[in-house]
This record gives C-alpha cells, structure tokens and sequence, in this order.
C-alpha cells in the first residue's frame, strides 16, 4: 500500500531555533516528492520539489533532504520565526496524471 | 487574484441536506483536482478532471458525491443528503499540461454537517 509516514504529529519550539521534520514514504512508482506548507484554513502551498536524483534542496531558510535508497526526506527549518508556525506535509507524487499522496503533516507551533 | 478560488469558504448544513461547492482554478489550468481534507490529516484525493472529461474517482467518492467541469473551467462538486462523517475541508487544485506539474491549492471550503 502506498503510504506517507511523518514525524513527529507536533512539535514546538521557541523563535530562532532550528528544527527537522521528518518524511518516510512506501510509494511506488515514485516520481517525486514536495513539501508543503498548509497554515490553519488555508490550501497548501509548495515549499520544494525534489525527484529522484535530488538530494538536497533549499527554499530559504527551508532545505529539504532526499534519500531515495531509504525512501526518507527532511525538512530542515533553520531560525523558526512565528510565521512558520502551521502544519508541514510531505508528498509523494507516484503515478502519470500527478496522483499526489500526502502525509498526516507536522504541526509545528513557533513560540516567542 | 489569479489563484486558485474557492466558494463558500465556510458552509454549514444540517445533515440529509444537498450542498454545493465551487472551484474556479488557474485560468490556463486544463487539469482540476478535488481533495477531502480531515482534521489533523493530510488531504486524499477524490477526483480529477483534464478539461471537461472526469478521468478518475476515487472510491472515496460515494454515489452521494458527484462532481462536474461542464466547460472544462470552473468545477462543482455536490454532497448529497449530507451525513456527520462528510464534515471535513474540501481542497480544490490545478495544474496545467503534462503530469508532474505543480498542483496550485485553493483556500478550501469547510463544510459542517450538523
């Protein structure tokens, strides 16, 4: 079954500091895999896009990781403002006509 | 605005009802995607539309659910006698041309069954 595992379901942490988030994937076929940003009632939007050859990449201070041996990806957020505080899915496109499966995401709440 | 948009944002029904929504996506956007979204989980894909042609269900989408694209631009999607477990938001998406094009969101419309 084609699934999209995140870790952790919540975090919080105080403005300034760092923190990674988490993505494991079964997906097969794999085509590529995005982060998203989703804050409270609102759509999602897209913060990277990575295909299989990609190993890092970096949208500001947000840098996504990919490692398509373990079908695992990070997101790494450095100096969190409070604007950063929503929630966090991870994404694996699989298939011809761009079927997306997302993660449960990340709740992140960014604290003064 | 030239995003994709969503109507109601919010819509609030008392169960057995029929409700409505509306997507109006990206104008040079051929592709359409509907999304049902629960609290704490990431979307899961409904349908999917190229143009007018509805390509794809997911099993998801019960007989109470229909959605359409008559001229291939705007989209609506339609609950029929609504029940509590079809509470939920409901995301909308483009994209244009080819697979692997970037799915562009609309804000979303809760929907509330009481």
């Amino acid at each position: 079954k084609n699934q999209v595992e995140q870790s952790p379901q919540s975090l919080i942490i105080l403005e300034g500091k760092n923190c990674t988030l988490q993505c494991n994937y079964t997906v097969s076929p794999f085509s590529n895999l995005r982060w998203y940003k989703q804050d409270t009632g609102r759509g999602p939007v897209s913060l990277t896009i990575m295909t299989f050859s990609e190993n890092t990449k970096s949208n500001g201070r947000y840098t996504a990781t990919l490692d398509a041996d373990t079908k695992q990806s990070s997101l790494h957020i450095t100096a969190s403002q409070l604007s950063d505080s929503a929630s966090y899915i991870c994404v694996v496109r699989s298939g011809g006509y761009n079927k997306l499966i997302f993660g449960a995401g990340t709740r992140l709440a960014v604290h003064p | 605005d030239t995003g994709v948009s969503q109507d109601p944002r919010h819509k609030i029904t008392k169960r057995g009802q029929n409700v409505t929504f509306r997507c109006d996506p990206i104008s040079e956007h051929n592709r359409l995607y509907w999304y049902r979204q629960t609290l704490g989980q990431g979307p899961e894909f409904l349908t999917y539309f190229q143009n007018e042609a509805q390509l794809e269900k997911s099993r998801l989408l019960s007989d109470r659910f229909s959605a359409e694209r008559p001229k291939g631009s705007f989209s609506t999607l339609e609950i029929q006698r609504t029940e509590q477990g079809d509470s939920a938001m409901y995301l909308c998406a483009s994209s244009e041309g080819l697979a692997g094009y970037e799915q562009y969101f609309g804000p979303g419309t809760r929907l509330t069954v009481t």
